[in-house]
């Protein structure tokens, strides 16, 4: 099983459309949670962090579940620009290094 | 804020040559990290450094490539013996000491192998 798990998708949702992404991670071991967002040929830029009692960002809000050990990622009024793709990133409880998923490809549709 | 800076953007070269790549961390920055993407994967992490210390290393970090960090501030990540599976994107990362805060990532270097 992945450490990290993500549908790739693609979601092709038209605009104003609201779309979650999940992310499943493998060690309940896990402390810290990032959504990053990667455009086509772009290097990752941070979306968000996650924390423990959910943040929100303007139309984005992320979620953690622990106990089922899967995060979330919510788009309300998806604009043509959040076309990209969504990195869940997961960083073990001990370790610097992060893992990536493979990603969840968002396509806005007008 | 000058961000993280690579250098280069794109190098191509024949199979069985050497390549170095450079990262620029934020200045302010501690902790620097190498990752390898291709296509339709998220990065995979090659290896740390916190200041001048390489402190964590992927197992897919092969005796063929060597990253250092001199004096703590740039890192120079070296590809020997190059073999058309080491085509893909290095990207390079560095963060806060403080391990909650995110990485930032450079532009990345596209590696092509003839």
């Amino acid at each position: 099983r992945k450490e990290v798990e993500q549908d790739p998708g693609p979601f092709n949702v038209p605009e104003g459309a609201t779309v979650a992404f999940n992310c499943t991670y493998s060690n309940s071991a896990s402390q810290s949670f990032f959504w990053y967002r990667q455009d086509c040929r772009k290097e990752p830029k941070l979306l968000m962090s996650v924390y423990s009692s959910g943040n929100e960002d303007g139309r984005f809000t992320a979620q953690l579940n622990r106990a089922s050990q899967y995060i979330s990622l919510l788009i309300r009024d998806s604009k043509l620009s959040d076309s990209a793709t969504y990195l869940c990133v997961v960083r073990k409880t001990g370790y610097q290094k992060v893992t990536f998923g493979t990603g969840t490809k968002l396509q806005v549709i007008p | 804020d000058t961000g993280v800076s690579q250098n280069p953007r794109h190098k191509i070269t024949k199979r069985g040559q050497n390549v170095t790549f450079r990262c620029d961390p934020i200045s302010e920055h501690n902790r620097l990290y190498w990752y390898r993407q291709t296509l339709g994967q998220g990065p995979e992490f090659l290896t740390y450094f916190q200041n001048e210390a390489q402190l964590e290393k992927s197992r897919l970090l092969s005796d063929r490539f060597s990253a250092e960090r001199p004096k703590g501030s740039f890192s120079t990540l070296e590809i020997q013996r190059t073999e058309q599976g080491d085509s893909a994107m290095y990207l390079c990362a560095s963060s806060e000491t403080d391990s909650n805060q995110p990485q930032h990532f450079g532009d990345g270097t596209r590696l092509s192998i003839l």
